[in-house]
């Protein structure tokens, strides 16, 4: 079973420049999660989707951050314009049903400049 | 809102022993706990889903008070592998599923 895929694993821009990651989950997962991970830190939800629904973005900076998950399969982080705080590690999950275990993918490194 | 993990970090000899302790808010449906190296994505240990169920993986066991929102993983004659950040990830009851990760335990484990 091929897992959680993500791209770009590296990326640097330079601030106020935008920035797409993409995430792949495991065939027949129907939970989505994208998460911002800064250093020293645990995992902060971003956004999680039920199949293409939005179950959760309380902590999505809106006016910046904006998530889709067309057809319910892979999904599209995007960050415009970037910030300084933004330097994270952005990880995706997929889990088959919201309390189950989640599979993550490696995770998209973003240094901001 | 973010479950409370203590200690915030632990420094074992191998062999010793090592409790983590996760405490929530909000009344929980599940709470899973991930072990995380550094530079790599947190990866899944175990799951528990009734109050005071107790699970084991290997050395590692875990406990969930329903009534109190509380986890315990216990680390039994630690190895030097089991170095890393642990996190519990929990679900709460309240509508959504929504999955958040506790604050995060740094142990590492001494030759």
């Amino acid at each position: 079973e091929a897992g959680v895929a993500q791209s770009p694993r590296y990326k640097i821009i330079e601030k106020r420049q935008s920035v797409a990651f993409w995430c792949n989950p495991i065939s027949g997962h129907a939970t989505l999660y994208w998460y911002q991970q800064i250093l020293g830190q645990g995992p902060k939800l971003l956004i999680q989707f039920q199949n293409n629904g939005v179950v959760d973005d309380s902590q999505l900076p809106k006016d910046r951050f904006s998530a889709e998950r067309l057809k319910g399969v892979d999904s599209t982080l995007k960050i415009q314009p970037a910030k300084l705080e933004d330097s994270a590690v952005y990880l995706c999950a997929s889990s088959r049903d919201p309390t189950g275990e989640l599979f993550f993918g490696e995770g998209s490194r973003l240094t901001v400049l | 809102q973010q479950p409370v993990q203590s200690p915030q970090a632990v420094i074992l000899r191998e062999g010793e022993d090592a409790v983590i302790n996760c405490s929530s808010s909000k009344a929980l449906y599940s709470v899973h706990w991930y072990r995380q190296k550094h530079g790599e994505a947190p990866v899944f240990l175990m799951i528990l889903l009734k109050g005071g169920e107790q699970k084991g993986h290997e050395k590692i066991s875990a406990s969930f008070n329903e009534k109190k929102q509380q986890s315990s993983l216990y680390l039994t004659a630690s190895q030097l592998s089991y170095s890393g950040t642990y996190f519990c990830g929990t679900v709460s009851t309240s509508g959504t599923y929504k999955y958040i990760f506790g604050t995060g335990t740094r142990l590492k484990v001494l030759a």
